[in-house]
């Protein structure tokens, strides 16, 4: 069974506080890992996409890095507009929906 | 920049009744998915549609859920005779295919 596992369930860091969020995933074969940001209310935001081991992209102060077992996304010097939840999602070459972690409440406090 | 459309934004029925979700995706995207969002779990995936067919339906109970995407018009989401557990926030999302699937801001489904 396909599983993605999310760490910290939250974290709350100071402005500017530099910090990475985990994303460990079993699947029987990646088709791609996703990034999304979700704020209270609102549907998933898209982010990143990830395809192959040692790939990287990159957005304003967001990051997001990829091996064969688990992604990083990066947070450098956030801003309290960054505070949200952060979800990790995979795709599988055999299937076409995505399976999401429980994702990491992210707060930055000013 | 017309984003995924859903409606309506809050539903509320009865246990029994019927509740329909309507999804408009992105311009130019054929590619239609449903999740279903319940307190406290991830987001799970329903089904997922392109015009005319259901292409992957294995997330969908096998009981009062269905699910379309016609020539014209919305994808919808119908539930019939609603329970409690009903209740969640379902999120459609679009894509062309191959990349990102793009989420609208969700239906909030409140079964009294």
């Amino acid at each position: 069974e396909d599983q993605v596992t999310q760490s910290p369930e939250a974290l709350r860091l100071q402005e500017g506080e530099s910090s990475s969020l985990n994303c460990s995933y079993t699947v029987s074969g990646l088709r791609g890992l996703f990034w999304y940001r979700q704020d209270p209310g609102k549907g998933p935001e898209f982010l990143f996409t990830l395809y192959s081991a040692g790939e990287e992209k990159e957005k304003e102060r967001l990051k997001a890095t990829l091996t064969k077992k688990e992604s990083f996304l990066h947070i450098t010097a956030p801003k309290p507009e960054d505070s949200a939840t952060y979800l990790c999602a995979v795709q599988v070459l055999s299937a076409d929906g995505l399976t999401f972690g429980k994702g990491t409440h992210l707060i930055i406090q000013p | 920049n017309a984003g995924v459309m859903q409606n309506p934004r809050h539903l509320v029925r009865r246990r029994g009744q019927e509740a329909r979700l309507r999804c408009s995706p992105m311009k130019g995207h054929s590619h239609v998915y449903w999740y279903r969002q319940l307190p406290e779990e991830g987001l799970k995936f329903m089904v997922y549609l392109q015009k005319e067919n259901i292409i992957d339906e294995s997330g969908m109970p096998k009981e009062r859920f269905s699910a379309e995407f016609p020539k014209e018009g919305p994808s919808i989401l119908r539930i019939q005779q609603v329970v409690r557990g009903d209740s969640a926030a379902y999120f459609c999302a679009s894509s062309l295919g191959e990349g990102p699937q793009h989420f609208g801001d969700g239906t909030r489904l409140s079964i009294l």
